[in-house]
């Protein structure tokens, strides 16, 4: 069984570029939670999302930034106009659903905006 | 709101040494569950334990153990007889009550880098 798989792991953007980034969950798993993680900093979240539903993008910056979490296919995290503060690790997490489990993490993807 | 408070930014021990990381939260639920991730310089966030509100009991394994205290809202980490390879940034997360949809989104403290010198 696979765990939390993110692609890619190195992503280098200009500014002014999209980045797209890809979270394919565990298999089973239904919730996906999309964190970010600035150079010296803790985890702060971002979006949560159940297949074809976003249920709490509160941490989600309001311009730029969108998600998905389509039937099929990965879950999606989109930085339209990168600029260099965009720069951080993006860490995805799954988790099976309603009730508490811990949520597995992929490896993130290291955006950087050059 | 849910918070959670690591104060300690860096410890540094030397191989062998015993090592306690702090981790101190506030929340007004009832229900809720604390956990601590490791992620070593590879980057990777590694899940290491997961305790919920009711369980008060202390977990050790191997040379890690956890103690939680709801009486002074803690939940410390300590590594016995540290190593090298225990080198990393640890961060402690409190997931509270249920949020929309029913399930529970982790919210993470700074983090407490632990360099081990041989």
């Amino acid at each position: 069984n696979a765990g939390v798989m993110q692609n890619p792991r190195h992503l280098v953007r200009r500014r002014g570029q999209e980045a797209r980034l890809r979270c394919s969950p565990m298999k089973g798993h239904s919730h996906v939670y999309w964190y970010r993680q600035l150079p010296e900093e803790g985890l702060k979240f971002m979006v949560y999302l159940q297949k074809e539903n976003i249920i709490d993008e509160s941490g989600m910056p309001k311009e730029r930034f969108s998600a998905e979490f389509p039937k099929e296919g990965p879950s999606i995290l989109r930085i339209q106009q990168v600029v260099r503060g965009d720069s951080a690790a993006y860490f995805c997490a799954s988790s099976p659903g309603a009730g508490n489990t811990e949520a597995f993490f992929g490896q993130g993807t290291r955006l950087t905006v050059v | 709101a849910q918070k959670v408070t690591q104060a300690q930014t860096e410890i540094s021990v030397v191989e062998k040494e015993d090592v306690t990381l702090d981790c101190v939260y506030e929340t007004r639920d009832t229900t809720y569950y604390l956990f601590w991730y490791k992620q070593p310089p590879s980057g990777e966030l590694v899940f290491l334990i997961r305790r919920n509100s009711f369980d008060e009991q202390n977990e050790i394994s191997g040379r890690y153990s956890w103690n939680f205290q709801k009486s002074t809202s803690s939940f410390n980490f300590t590594i016995t007889a540290s190593q090298v390879v225990d080198s990393a940034v640890y961060f402690c997360a409190l997931s509270e009550g249920l949020g929309a949809g029913g399930s529970y989104i982790p919210t993470f403290g700074r983090g407490t880098s632990l360099i081990v010198h041989p």
